[in-house]
């Protein structure tokens, strides 16, 4: 699976949006960009994923640009809750999801 | 509760001892896949499994570890003659079919070595 890149950690304040960047620039054609985040001694729970356009959910929205190489989560109002490590994962249908050191990201009151 | 339910949430093993982990998926589910969290490190694949098939162990270490999914009842991880080094949060997730990428995992079973 291609490599991404993202901050090892983001400090952000309550209530004002979050931008979480990761950098894909070796991503395929067929390569589904996910983002999951795992919560303080809790198991890694989806967030949301793209392919080529812009994405929205309930949680967060996913920001892909045109080429390809580099997306951003955002998260419109971050909550205390939202603090966990956010992990940009690539993958093609089929293949064991790879974590890597994921952004830890800090929400201070 | 419909989720990934993982038992024991924590367990404490000795030396040598052997550690079983066990992992229901969500209804429905038939794809189960282990991960296994080092303090303080990123999560590694161990292994996937589909009801009474190993499909991929290339992250599961070659002695001491084994992995089922039996036709009936939850899949068990096992480890055998634990050491200090096996100490981790062992996480397992489902899913309903071959993946595209959305995995449901479980809260984790906590092993301890002494």
């Amino acid at each position: 699976d291609a490599k991404t890149t993202q901050p090892n950690s983001m400090e952000s304040n309550e209530e004002e949006p979050v931008h979480l960047p990761c950098n894909h620039s070796t991503i395929s054609g067929t390569d589904y960009i996910h983002w999951y985040r795992q919560l303080p001694s809790q198991g890694p729970e989806y967030v949301i994923h793209g392919l080529t356009s812009n994405v929205n959910n309930r949680m967060a929205s996913l920001a892909i640009a045109e080429d390809r190489k580099s997306s951003t989560l955002i998260l419109h109002r971050a909550t205390l809750r939202d603090a966990a490590v956010y992990y940009c994962i690539l993958i093609n249908a089929g293949n064991m999801l790879t974590f890597g050191g994921g952004t830890r990201l800090m929400v201070k009151p | 509760n419909a989720g990934v339910m993982q038992n024991p949430r924590h367990l404490v093993r000795r030396r040598g001892q052997e550690a079983r982990l066990r992992c229901s998926p969500m209804k429905g589910h038939s794809h189960v896949y282990w991960y296994r969290q080092l303090p303080e490190e990123g999560l590694k694949f161990m292994v996937y499994l589909q009801k009474e098939n190993i499909i991929d162990e290339s992250g599961m270490p070659k002695e001491r570890f084994s992995a089922e999914f039996p036709k009936e009842g939850p899949s068990i991880l096992r480890i055998q003659q634990v050491v200090r080094g096996d100490s981790a949060a062992y996480f397992c997730a489902s899913s309903l079919g071959v993946h595209t990428g959305e995995l449901f995992f479980g809260e984790g079973s906590r092993l301890t070595v002494l």
